[in-house]
Formats: C-alpha cells, sequence, structure tokens
C-alpha cells in the first residue's frame, strides 16, 4: 500500500539557515507525484513544489527545492535562508495512480520552528 | 484567496446532529477531493468527485456522505455527530483526475460539543 513517512516530528532551524525536512514514500507505482504543502498556525494549506516519478531533475521553487531519490524512494525538502514566516508545518504528500482518482496520501507531518 | 471557497470557516454543533459543509472549486476545476485533518488520524482522504460522479472513496464514515452538483460545488454531509469528528475538513480542487495542480480551501474547522 502506498505511504508516507515523515520521521521529524519537529525541527529547529536559525533564521537564515537551510534546513532540510525528510520525506520517504512506498508505492508500486511507477508513475506518482511527490508534493510538499505548508501549513502555517492559519490552518490554510499552501502548496510549495511538486516532483514528477519520471522527472530528471529536482524540483526548485524560489527557496525550496526537493531533493529526489528514486531509488532510496526519498522526497526531502529543502529550504534555504529560512526566514520566521516559515515557521508552520510541512507535510509530504504523494499522488496515487491514476485510476485512483488522483487522491493524495500525506504524511503526518513536520513542525518547523525558526528562530532568530 | 486560492480560488477554492469553503463555508463555513468555523462550526460548532451538539452530539447527534447533522451538518452540511459547502465547497466551491476553482472556475473550471471538474474534480473535488474532500479531507478530514484530526489530531489523532492526521488528514485523510475522505471522498473525491469528478464532474459530478463519484471516482474514489477513502475511509469515509458511512455517517459522511457527499455530492457534487450540477454547477460543480461540492457538499459533505456529516451526521449523527460523535465527539471525535471534531476536525479541520478541507476540500480540493483540480481541473481533471491526474493534474498535479491541486488548490485547496481554507478549510472548515467542525467542533463537536
Amino acid at each position: 500500500a502506498q505511504k508516507i513517512t515523515q520521521t521529524q516530528p519537529g525541527m529547529f532551524v536559525q533564521e537564515k539557515e537551510a534546513v532540510t525536512l525528510d520525506c520517504t514514500y512506498d508505492t508500486s507505482d511507477q508513475s506518482y507525484g511527490l508534493f510538499w504543502y505548508k501549513q502555517p498556525s492559519s490552518g490554510e494549506m499552501i502548496f510549495l513544489i511538486y516532483q514528477g516519478s519520471y522527472d530528471e531533475q529536482n524540483a526548485t521553487e524560489g527557496r525550496y527545492s526537493l531533493n529526489f531519490q528514486k531509488a532510496r524512494k526519498s522526497a526531502n525538502l529543502v529550504i534555504s535562508a529560512s526566514q520566521l514566516g516559515d515557521s508552520a508545518m510541512y507535510f509530504c504528500a504523494m499522488r496515487e495512480g491514476d485510476n485512483q482518482g488522483g487522491k493524495l496520501i500525506f504524511g503526518q507531518g513536520t513542525e518547523l520552528s525558526v528562530k532568530p | 484567496d486560492s480560488g477554492v471557497t469553503q463555508t463555513p470557516k468555523h462550526l460548532i454543533t451538539a452530539t447527534g446532529q447533522r451538518v452540511t459543509l459547502r465547497c466551491s472549486p476553482r472556475s473550471g476545476d471538474l474534480s473535488v477531493y474532500w479531507y478530514q485533518q484530526s489530531l489523532d488520524q492526521g488528514l485523510q482522504f475522505l471522498i473525491h468527485y469528478y464532474n459530478g460522479e463519484e471516482r474514489a472513496k477513502g475511509n469515509i464514515l458511512e455517517r459522511f456522505s457527499a455530492q457534487q452538483f450540477p454547477d460543480l460545488h461540492s457538499e459533505l454531509n456529516l451526521s449523527s455527530l460523535e465527539l471525535g469528528d471534531s476536525a479541520l475538513y478541507f476540500c480540493a480542487s483540480s481541473v481533471d483526475m491526474r493534474t498535479y495542480g491541486y488548490t485547496f480551501g481554507s478549510g472548515t474547522r467542525l467542533t463537536v460539543v
């Protein structure tokens, strides 16, 4: 069964430093998509970055990059130059195969705290 | 504003009651997904509708039901509410079943007392 694992319940990082949030996944599908979302204390889910299973390059979006290691089934999020506003919950998610209607499976999340 | 509208934002109700949560997807999006976020279960997929038809079901309780109307808005009905149904309910929309362009609404926070 498809599964997303985030092993870091909480992380601290100093402002302006880089931080890596871990995500491993399990799937037997050849085609899948990996996502990271940010959920601030206000509750909304904010899309950060996407990586397709066939993408050869690691995805980047501004200060966010996704370290995709397909053989290891990992999709770690790297946030460079952390800002105080980055303090939030971060969720890794995977889109299942097409015959499942494209639903997302989420990990348990990592709470990131950025220290001034 | 993400373009996905969920109402109400907050809802407080008593056990045994029934409530309806509403979601208007982003203009042009045919798919609506419902998710439940609770402290003990995390983010769980409930149900997916595509252009009015149910496409996939997750661990949705029998007390819960949903539908998508011809104008593509969707409603999630929760009945015989229990304390454990207290959660943040999200809907997300996308253009089709396979695109990665999911857009989430801001959620409805349901508190059952």
